[in-house]
């Protein structure tokens, strides 16, 4: 099972941030929290993952709490082709380092 | 980057024959791949984890003997479905890890299955 919870769905103001969030409240401590997204019929697309530091590269921000149990993934200015689902992941660290996919969040940047 | 080739992209066949998907990993080696299932309006299901040389780790539910998945080099894996349904119609997706990127994670395009 997935080890992340996420809003369903949620929408942005073309140019605004956007602040998704994620729940993985029984992370262990050396598993990582990956985030992907999927526009539809197409492969995921890898955007970022930390382990408890926040990061940043050039598709995004990934904000850990301190507890770890739970991330914010921030896009700083979303345009119309980050509409997608965006999908948290914990890596389960002793199963073969697999991802297993929760339900995702689906984003729709509006003009 | 690393780059994840899936083939073919769309295939439509007839109840009762096999399938035949091909994942290559193009510039890397990818010891272990993952195979996933979509269905519309959900999200990835990890059907099994393969091995190059060795046999593949079916998730729970998942039938081993429809799905059977090959890893026999290190930059190809293939999942057959056999005795394909029209149930079997399906997105899947397969996944290679490799260590040339910093998040060790490429995915393939994908491809939709229809079973008529």
């Amino acid at each position: 099972d997935a080890k992340t919870t996420q809003p369903p769905s949620m929408d942005c103001a073309e140019g605004r941030a956007a602040n998704l969030p994620c729940n993985h409240s029984t992370i262990s401590g050396n598993e990582y929290v990956y985030w992907y997204r999927q526009i539809h019929s197409q492969g995921p697309q890898y955007i970022i993952h930390g382990l408890k530091n926040n990061e940043t590269n050039e598709m995004a921000s990934l904000i850990i709490t301190e507890d770890r149990k739970s991330s914010t993934l921030i896009l700083p200015h979303a345009t119309l082709r980050d509409t997608a689902v965006y999908y948290c992941i914990v890596r389960i660290y002793n199963q073969g380092g697999k991802l297993i996919f929760g339900q995702g969040t689906e984003l729709s940047v509006k003009p | 980057g690393a780059v994840v080739s899936q083939h073919p992209s769309r295939v439509i066949c007839k109840s009762g024959t096999s399938v035949k998907i091909e994942c290559r990993s193009l510039d890397f080696q990818a010891t272990t791949m993952f195979w996933y299932r979509q269905f519309p309006k959900q999200s990835l299901m990890l059907m099994a984890t393969s091995n190059e040389g060795s046999k593949a780790t079916y998730e729970q539910g998942v039938e081993k003997d429809k799905f059977l998945i090959n890893h026999a080099s290190l930059t190809l894996s293939t999942l057959t479905v056999t005795s394909a349904h029209p149930e079997d119609s399906s997105f899947y997706i397969c996944s290679a890890r490799e260590s040339r990127t910093v998040y060790g994670y490429t995915f393939g395009s994908g491809t939709r299955l229809t079973v008529v």
